[in-house]
């Protein structure tokens, strides 16, 4: 059964710095999301993303971050300049229309901002 | 905007007990619901959705669109349903969205043996 990937599995990085984090979606989804979760916190919605285009973001995905599908396959999450605060789990998502199907999630991308 | 809530942070139960666990929503429209559960080092995946009306692993959940609830449930609870479980809303079709899910704060639930 097809499955969505992230890589890496775990990133560390220092504050400032910039972190791209990777995902490929199931090959005939047409809809990406991202998530992320704060360790003890619930999974929150960053941003949606279709036809190359961010469809919908959150009040957090801010002017530090960018989406991406830079081919055919991946869809990335850019931080441009990493915080404290930014680290967390991150998971990538993605269904085929965005509503009546099923949104698979990815293994996750835990960020450690030091 | 829409709100998701699950009050119970831990659920502890025995083998063979019956479990529930709640989920109260808010939202004005109409919307999808539905339960995802993830077991210790796995990915997050579906369990179940309001508008499948099915049974997996023996959970059924029920959308009370009065009381604003799908609370999840099991008759006879395994140790293999110990997990997180999460419940989560999406806007439904005709309404504006391009598929955020809403989660709500999830549940541990531990079955002990």
């Amino acid at each position: 059964e097809p499955e969505v990937t992230q890589t890496p599995s775990h990133q560390v990085t220092q504050m400032g710095q910039e972190v791209i984090l990777r995902c490929v979606p199931i090959s005939n989804h047409l809809y990406f999301y991202w998530y992320r979760q704060i360790l003890g916190q619930k999974v929150e919605f960053l941003v949606s993303f279709y036809n190359n285009e961010i469809s919908e973001k959150s009040e957090i995905f801010d002017d530090q971050f960018s989406v991406e599908r830079p081919d055919g396959s991946n869809f990335t999450l850019k931080i441009r300049s990493t915080k404290l605060e930014d680290s967390a789990m991150y998971f990538c998502a993605s269904s085929r229309q965005p509503s009546g199907y099923e949104q698979y999630f990815g293994p996750g991308t835990r960020l450690t901002v030091t | 905007a829409q709100r998701v809530t699950q009050p119970e942070k831990l659920l502890s139960v025995f083998k063979g007990a019956p479990v529930e666990l709640k989920c109260n929503y808010s939202y004005s429209g109409s919307p999808e619901l539905f339960w995802y559960v993830q077991y210790s080092r796995q990915r997050l995946q579906l369990l179940l959705r309001h508008i499948s009306r099915e049974s997996i692993k023996g959970f059924t959940a029920d959308l009370n669109k009065g009381e604003t609830s799908f609370h999840l449930k099991k008759p006879f609870a395994q140790e293999e349903d110990s997990a997180m479980y999460y419940c989560a809303l999406r806007v439904g079709p005709g309404g504006t969205s391009y598929g955020k899910l809403t989660f709500g704060q999830g549940t541990i639930l531990t079955v002990h043996p």
